[in-house]
């Protein structure tokens, strides 16, 4: 079985700061790895994914993610955050074997920028 | 422009009564999913669809049925609904393989009383 662990569920950084949300995931084989982001009263917005390749992706508004195999780990990060930084971020995983892409959510990590 | 839209955006339902909620894609994916959003939990899936006159269950389809009367439009029904499905549920949409990403909805908050 798979599964996705976010172990921090509340987040508080100061604006400017730097950023570091945590994610470990349990996999059977390689997987694909999302984080999505939800800001108040919106659906998720897709910030990265991996698959393979350099285990340090970048996406949108300046966040990257680094993916660890040894660690199983999935980290999220940013260098400087922004009070419109602040929403609820998901780490989700996707099997590559089987027949459909059924994702695994883990239960979320608010973030609260202060000013 | 929003390319999967939900209705209605918010709902009020009375124990015991029916409740329908619609999700319409301009994607032109294949997939289709509904998920409710638990304080506490992530996304978990009730109902998913390969295409045009297909669903299936997910993980917690107890309570709810499904419709994907076309390629564009993916319906959850509650037939008799019970307060403890007071949540928020998203549609998603996406395709066979690929990046496997979906592209959600922007959710419909559901009160059962």
């Amino acid at each position: 079985a798979q599964s996705v662990t976010q172990p921090d569920a509340r987040v508080t950084v100061s604006e400017g700061a730097s950023l570091q949300l945590r994610c470990k995931y349990s996999s059977s084989g390689t997987p694909y790895l999302f984080w999505y982001v939800q800001y108040p009263r919106q659906g998720l917005q897709l910030l990265l994914k991996y698959y393979s390749g350099d285990p340090v992706v970048q996406g949108v508004n300046g966040f990257e993610a680094e993916f660890s195999k040894s660690n199983s780990s999935f980290h999220l990060r940013k260098a400087s955050v922004h009070w419109s930084d602040s929403a609820v971020y998901f780490c989700v995983l996707s099997p590559l074997s089987g027949s459909f892409n059924k994702l695994t959510f883990g239960a979320g990590t608010r973030l609260a920028v202060c000013p | 422009e929003a390319a999967v839209t939900q209705s209605p955006r918010n709902k009020v339902a009375v124990t015991g009564g029916k409740v329908t909620l619609s999700c319409n894609q301009t994607n032109n994916h294949n997939n289709m999913y509904w998920y409710r959003q638990d304080t506490g939990h992530g996304l978990r899936l009730i109902h998913y669809s390969y295409g045009a006159g297909s669903t299936e269950k997910g993980d917690i389809p107890d309570g709810y049925k499904a419709s994907r009367p076309s390629q564009e439009n993916f319906s959850l029904i509650l037939e008799l609904a019970t307060p403890s499905q007071t949540s928020v549920y998203f549609c998603a949409s996406g395709n066979w393989g690929g990046s496997y990403e979906q592209y959600f909805g922007p959710g419909t908050r559901l009160t059962v009383l």
